[in-house]
């Protein structure tokens, strides 16, 4: 099956920092999700994909599908962005990265 | 609208028990799975349903864990003779097949096994 592999497994950030996250695919997929999981354990979507690239506010992300990799951007960084960051892709069953656990301090 | 919900949110059962979990996908989603995550680890896929098709149960432990989804809306997943290696948090996602790929989860069960 496909591996997903995510670095930096943990980073700890002040508050107003920026980030990269990247995600590394074995082999080619052809969609690709961000999520969050809060302190409490909800995954919250935060990007579906599978190409290109998408912002949303302080997010933005990119994937380069030819080159089997994605980026997730966090700006200005806050404490509550401190969770745990997912990528995952696959075909029909999503295959999860070990997750970069992130610390905002205040 | 209304997200993936599930229930129990919390579970505590002796060894040996069964369990049963519950998922309500998202009204019209017919694509729907089951995740397990073990204390720090990333998800595990279990089982996946779509619409009327028979699941891919490829992802199931052992024959202990089955799952069943009626009326191609709610799902149960069962897990007999619990272990303590069951203990973990239960996910369950779907998605629209209509429009992309893209999944969205519930809250999850928390099931300790004692």
């Amino acid at each position: 099956g496909i591996q997903v592999e995510q670095s930096p497994p943990d980073l700890i950030l002040q508050e107003g920092a920026n980030s990269t996250l990247r995600c590394n695919f074995s082999d080619s997929v052809n969609n690709l999700q961000w999520f969050h999981q809060n302190p409490w354990g909800q995954l919250i979507n935060l990007f579906y994909i599978p190409s290109g690239t998408k912002q949303n506010g302080r997010l933005s992300a990119t994937t380069v599908a030819t080159e089997r990799y994605s980026l997730l951007y966090i700006s200005s960084s806050q404490t509550t962005d401190s969770g745990v960051y997912f990528c995952s892709g696959s075909a029909r069953q999503l295959t999860f990265g070990s997750g970069t656990q992130l610390t905002v301090l205040p | 609208g209304a997200g993936v919900s599930q229930s129990p949110s919390n579970k505590v059962t002796e060894k040996g028990k069964d369990v049963e979990l519950r998922c309500d996908p998202i009204s019209g989603h017919t694509a729907l799975y089951w995740y397990r995550q073990s204390l720090g680890q990333g998800l595990e896929f279990l089982i996946y349903f779509q619409g009327n098709s028979a699941p891919d149960k490829s992802g199931l432990p052992s024959d202990r864990f089955s799952a069943e989804r009626t009326g191609g809306s709610v799902s149960t997943l069962t897990i007999q003779r619990t272990q303590q290696e069951d203990s973990a948090v239960y996910l369950c996602a779907s998605r629209d097949d209509r429009v992309d790929y893209e999944q969205y989860f519930g809250p999850g069960t928390r099931l300790t096994v004692t």
